[in-house]
């Protein structure tokens, strides 16, 4: 059964400092891996998306990384804003499907 | 480039009534998706569409649920009757040829007394 778990559910971290999300996936086949960012009250917008063959990719201070051996993703958030508080949901593309992570909802603190 | 339009973006119903969502997909997207997000947890879709067929809607409850997209455009989601459950976000996206990305509306927010 596909699957994608990510963890941790939440967290809160100062402004400033930086964060790492995780995401492991049973998906397959695999066909490439999404990092949505969602506004409490919006909906998802994509923050990164990468194919087997790519192992990071950068959008600003969002670095996503993915290890296609393991099925490991990470979303790792650099010198956070107020901004950065959302849900952030990781989402693995099979041949037809998609499988959606139930998402880390990140708090940022003054 | 306009995005992903639904309406309404907030219903209030009592449970054993119908409602409806409209949405309207980035132009030239061929495939559309419904999703239900309940509070706290990820997208669960409920059917998806390419052009006016449907490709997939093995976890729409038919029983109560019901989509269409008649003319490969715009798409229409019904519930009837609600149910308490059914309490939760109610999410369109589409998708371009490319395949790459998807494109989420804001979203109908549903609750259900």
């Amino acid at each position: 059964k596909n699957q994608v778990e990510q963890s941790p559910q939440s967290l809160i971290i100062l402004e400033g400092k930086n964060c790492t999300l995780q995401c492991n996936y049973t998906v397959s086949p695999f066909s490439n891996l999404r990092w949505y960012k969602q506004d409490t009250g919006r909906g998802p917008v994509s923050l990164t998306i990468m194919t087997f063959s790519e192992n990071t990719k950068s959008n600003g201070r969002y670095t996503a990384t993915l290890d296609a051996d393991t099925k490991q993703s990470s979303l790792h958030i650099t010198a956070s804003q107020l901004s950065d508080s959302a849900s952030y949901i990781c989402v693995v593309s099979g041949y037809s499907t998609l499988t959606f992570g139930k998402g880390t909802m990140l708090l940022v603190s003054p | 480039e306009a995005g992903v339009a639904q309406s309404p973006r907030y219903k209030i119903i009592e449970k054993r009534q119908s409602v409806a969502f409209w949405c309207n997909p980035i132009s030239g997207h061929a495939t559309l998706y419904w999703y239900q997000q309940i509070l706290g947890q990820g997208p669960k879709l409920l059917i998806q569409f390419q052009n006016n067929g449907v490709v997939d809607d093995s976890q729409l409850p038919k029983d109560r649920f019901s989509a269409e997209r008649l003319k490969g455009v715009d798409s229409t989601l019904k519930i009837q009757p609600a149910k308490l459950e059914d309490s939760a976000v109610y999410l369109c996206a589409s998708v371009g040829y490319s395949g790459n990305t998807i494109y989420f509306g804001e979203g109908s927010w549903l609750t259900v007394v």
